[in-house]
């Protein structure tokens, strides 16, 4: 149970921003977003993170529904460097632990 | 910090032979992730550990794989006997305290 659904791919114009949506209608009030992204088969490097609130660092905003059933990841200025797979997790808490369940994600292609 | 560290980075086996793919987590991180992925099912979670004892192992394929963890700095995956359908690449991750999860560069096998 993927728990995410995104759409299975997106194109962006260089330098301008990429809005990635993420809809995640079951999620609970514990459960995190997470956004992560693999480039051509290397390991899936973390991106942003959030519960409730608008998150932002160095590399991405996330934007969090106010009823949490959605959110978006927005990469500002997109580059060539930007073109990858973007995964929206849902984080679930356990008794043992926290389980990351990682869906089909989004192939994004940055466009000269 | 190095980062998560995966060996060997690629290995090519003939069916039926055992596989032995290592892992060594970030430092002072006490849970460890094994994950595979392939064109056809996506990530999927295997095994993970917390303080280094397995905690779910749910997503272990069959009995061929088995897993340890000896100390908090490293992590074995065995695969014997291995099989061509066991081809894909295989995550280590780690994370502090059940948070972010940091991956390492994976471990391409084929399985010929």
């Amino acid at each position: 149970d993927a728990k995410t659904t995104q759409p299975p791919s997106m194109d962006c114009a260089e330098g301008r921003a990429a809005n990635l949506p993420c809809n995640h209608s079951t999620i609970s009030g514990n459960e995190y977003v997470y956004w992560y992204r693999q480039i051509h088969s290397q390991g899936p490097q973390y991106i942003i993170h959030g519960l409730k609130n608008n998150e932002t660092n160095e590399m991405a905003s996330l934007i969090i529904t106010e009823d949490r059933k959605s959110s978006t990841l927005i990469l500002p200025h997109a580059t060539l460097r930007d073109t990858a797979v973007y995964y929206c997790i849902v984080r679930v808490a356990f008794n043992t632990g926290n389980q990351f369940y990682f869906g089909t994600g989004t192939s994004l292609t940055v466009i000269p | 910090d190095a980062g998560v560290i995966q060996s060997p980075r690629h290995e090519v086996t003939e069916m039926g032979q055992e596989v032995t793919l290592r892992c060594k987590p970030i430092s002072g991180h006490d849970y460890l992730f094994w994950y595979r992925q392939t064109m056809m099912r996506g990530l999927e979670l295997l095994i993970y550990f917390n303080n280094n004892v397995p905690i779910d192992d749910s997503g272990m394929p069959e009995d061929r794989f088995s897993a340890k963890m000896p100390n908090a700095s490293f992590s074995t995956l065995k695969i014997q006997p291995s099989e061509p359908r066991d081809s894909a690449v295989y995550f280590c991750a780690s994370t502090k305290a059940g948070e972010t999860q940091y991956f390492g560069p994976g471990t391409r096998l084929l399985v010929l």
